[in-house]
């Protein structure tokens, strides 16, 4: 199957800095992509649907400004968390949606931890 | 809304026991419906999927059918093994939606001891 990647694997940051999370569709282009936050023990949370060349649309109770989010290229969304405070401590995961197909594929998700 | 419900866990089998974990969805189209599991630690891979009724996907053992009317999507495995351990999600996505998103269920941890 299609393989989606993401980095960092985990990252610390302190309370008040910026952190940038890529994810990347490897062996396919990806017009839409998806961006998930997971609490422990919990379900998937949709965060927003990142669009190639387009804003990202995100969910009700989600701040724009607060998580960035930019989809340049067919292959690469980047997920942004400004200003982050220890309650932005969480488990991020993105999908990326394989053109004319339901199927999404997850890349193995990112460990942030806010001090 | 579109909705997924799941059986509540956790479940703990012994290693060969038979596997049922449950999960009904709401949907105001026609769905699509998975099951995705989760690794400790890891993003999540979809395990099987069927698109219309009647259906049955099935991959490593593990198998689902999609009943329109009983709006269920079931997981089933014969005789699970240690390595099953891990947290199943079942999802779906509405086909004529141009985002296709995957609305969730609450995921459902399963240990299998051996």
């Amino acid at each position: 199957g299609a393989v989606v990647s993401q980095h960092p694997s985990w990252v610390i940051c302190k309370s008040g800095t910026s952190v940038k999370i890529e994810c990347r569709s490897l062996d396919f282009q990806a017009t839409t992509m998806f961006w998930y936050r997971q609490f422990p023990k919990q379900s998937l949370m949709l965060m927003a649907t990142s669009n190639e060349g387009s804003k990202a649309t995100y969910e009700q109770g989600v701040e724009k400004d607060k998580f960035l989010i930019n989809h340049a290229s067919l292959t690469l969304s980047t997920l942004t968390v400004t200003s982050a405070h220890p309650e932005d401590s969480s488990f991020y995961i993105c999908s990326a949606r394989v053109p004319l197909s339901y199927e999404q594929y997850f890349g193995p998700g990112t460990r942030l931890t806010v001090t | 809304g579109d909705s997924v419900t799941q059986m509540e866990g956790p479940v703990t089998l012994s290693e060969e026991a038979f596997l049922t974990i449950n999960c009904t969805y709401t949907a105001t189209g026609y769905p699509s419906l998975f099951w995705y599991v989760q690794y400790p630690g890891e993003g999540l891979q979809l395990l099987l999927k069927a698109t219309k009724a009647d259906d049955k996907g099935s991959n490593k053992g593990f198998e689902a059918t999609y009943r329109k009317e009983t709006t269920s999507f079931h997981l089933e495995k014969g005789s699970v093994q240690v390595s099953d351990s891990a947290v199943y999600f079942c999802a779906l996505t509405i086909s004529s939606g141009s985002a296709r998103q995957l609305t969730f269920g609450s995921g459902t941890q399963l240990t299998v001891l051996p």
